[in-house]
């Protein structure tokens, strides 16, 4: 069984601090997708990384693969109250099923 | 805009009373899948379609059911609904299986509530 480890699980920062986000396995994906997630919706994709050692940007979110394809960084600067959110990282096996991390949930205060 | 559509957005039932929810996509992508989300808790896959292929998870209880009866449409059936069976339930789809390259797309979710 696929195992990823997500951490923190939660996270209050104060507006215009910066964090990050891990995501770490043993285990090998062929890519891991980001998502974000509100009360009372389903996940939104941000991004998808598939290569190791891989640097995605969005605006203020800089996503990396590690060279491994074992773990992977989220890491926001400046963070907004519109950050706010539960974070998802999610590895794909060979087969296209998404392992879920546990999720950590951010909460930015003006 | 393509997208996934899950109805109702808040279900409520009785205890073992049986209840269906209902997922569309005009997205024409091949796989559809089903997850259960508890309170903060990541979603957990109960089984997913490619086509009319049926793949159940091994731990999703017989209780649950699904029905596929074309590409756009995917059924949740609960049989008799425990007070344990409360949850989000998110309906997700892909263009297919095996490459790397697929990603997921995610509807808003179905809340049901059990009473």
């Amino acid at each position: 069984t696929q195992l990823l480890e997500q951490s923190p699980q939660f996270l209050s920062i104060q507006e215009g601090e910066n964090l990050t986000v891990y995501c770490n396995s043993s285990s090998v994906f062929s890519s891991l997708q980001w998502y974000r997630q509100e009360p009372g919706e389903g996940p939104v994709l941000l991004v998808t990384v598939v290569t190791g050692g891989e640097v995605k940007k969005l605006k203020r979110l800089t996503f990396q693969f590690g060279d491994a394809r074992k773990d992977s960084s989220l890491h926001i600067t400046a963070a907004q109250p519109g950050d706010t959110g539960l974070y998802l990282c999610a590895g794909k096996n060979a087969g296209n099923m998404l392992t879920f991390g546990g999720g950590t949930r951010l909460m930015v205060k003006p | 805009d393509a997208m996934v559509i899950q109805n109702p957005r808040y279900q409520v039932t009785q205890f073992g009373k049986p209840v269906t929810l209902s997922c569309s996509q005009t997205l024409n992508h091949n796989v559809m899948y089903w997850y259960q989300q508890k309170s903060s808790q990541a979603p957990k896959l109960l089984f997913h379609y490619y086509d009319k292929d049926f793949n159940n998870e091994a731990d999703t209880p017989d209780n649950f059911q699904s029905r596929r009866p074309n590409t756009s449409f995917c059924f949740l059936d609960i049989r008799s609904p425990g007070l344990g069976d409360a949850a989000m339930y998110l309906c997700a789809t892909s263009r297919g299986l095996g490459s790397r390259y697929n990603e997921q797309f995610f509807g808003p979710g179905t809340r049901l509530t059990v009473l």
